[in-house]
């Protein structure tokens, strides 16, 4: 299958500063990707639609300040905790459409505010 | 919203058992999809379905899309300790849609 790689696996900041979670399609291309954040023993819930070229579009309740997403090239998009706080710690993940539409995710990235 | 139940929330089964998940949505899908979680890994795609109807098989995993486009079930044949973990359904609305997930079914597998 298609394959969708996330940077860092892990990260440990301090509150108040801000972390960068990078995501890329290795293999194909994808003028849409998709970011989701996933707390323990919970679902994946999607926070925002990532869109090349354009602006992010943001689900309701989901901070487009704090969150701020980039979608710079065609095989990468960005995501950058802005001021995080211990209650942003999570497992943020993101995901890509492949050709047949279906959408493939990253590894995650494991985001702890100390 | 758009929202998916998935039942069983989790199931404790025998090695070489047969297992059984489904899921239902309160609006129609034009595609399911069914992804296993591991600890700390993203979820994986196990199987994409596209019409209503259909039925599809990868290896021991067999699901099908429901006819009224509301609910999906996966079937596992013949269990073995590595399909432990976190099996979820999801919907797309359309091809290349966000994809929304089920609360997902917790599989543990007794050798």
């Amino acid at each position: 299958g298609a394959v969708v790689s996330q940077h860092p696996s892990w990260v440990i900041c301090k509150s108040g500063t801000s972390v960068k979670i990078e995501c890329r399609s290795l293999d194909f291309q994808a003028t849409t990707m998709f970011w989701y954040r996933q707390f323990p023993k919970q679902s994946l819930m999607l926070m925002a639609t990532s869109n090349e070229g354009s602006k992010a579009t943001y689900e309701q309740g989901v901070e487009k300040d704090k969150f701020l997403i980039n979608h710079a090239s065609l095989t990468l998009s960005t995501l950058t905790v802005t001021s995080a706080h211990p209650e942003d710690s999570s497992f943020y993940i993101c995901s890509a459409p492949a050709l047949g539409g279906e959408a493939f995710f990253g590894q995650g990235t494991r985001l702890t505010v100390v | 919203g758009q929202q998916l139940n998935q039942s069983p929330q989790s199931m404790f089964i025998q090695e070489g058992e047969d297992v059984s998940m489904n899921c239902t949505s309160s609006s129609i899908f034009n595609t399911w999809l069914w992804y296993k979680q591991d600890p700390g890994e993203g979820p994986v795609l196990l199987i994409a379905l596209y019409k209503a109807g259909e039925l599809t098989s990868n290896g021991r995993l067999t699901a099908q899309f429901g006819i009224t486009r509301k609910d999906s079930f996966l079937n596992i044949s013949a269990s073995i300790p590595s399909d432990v973990g976190i099996y979820f359904c999801a919907g797309q609305r359309t091809s290349y849609d966000k994809v929304i997930f089920g609360p997902g079914t917790s599989l543990s597998v007794i050798p």
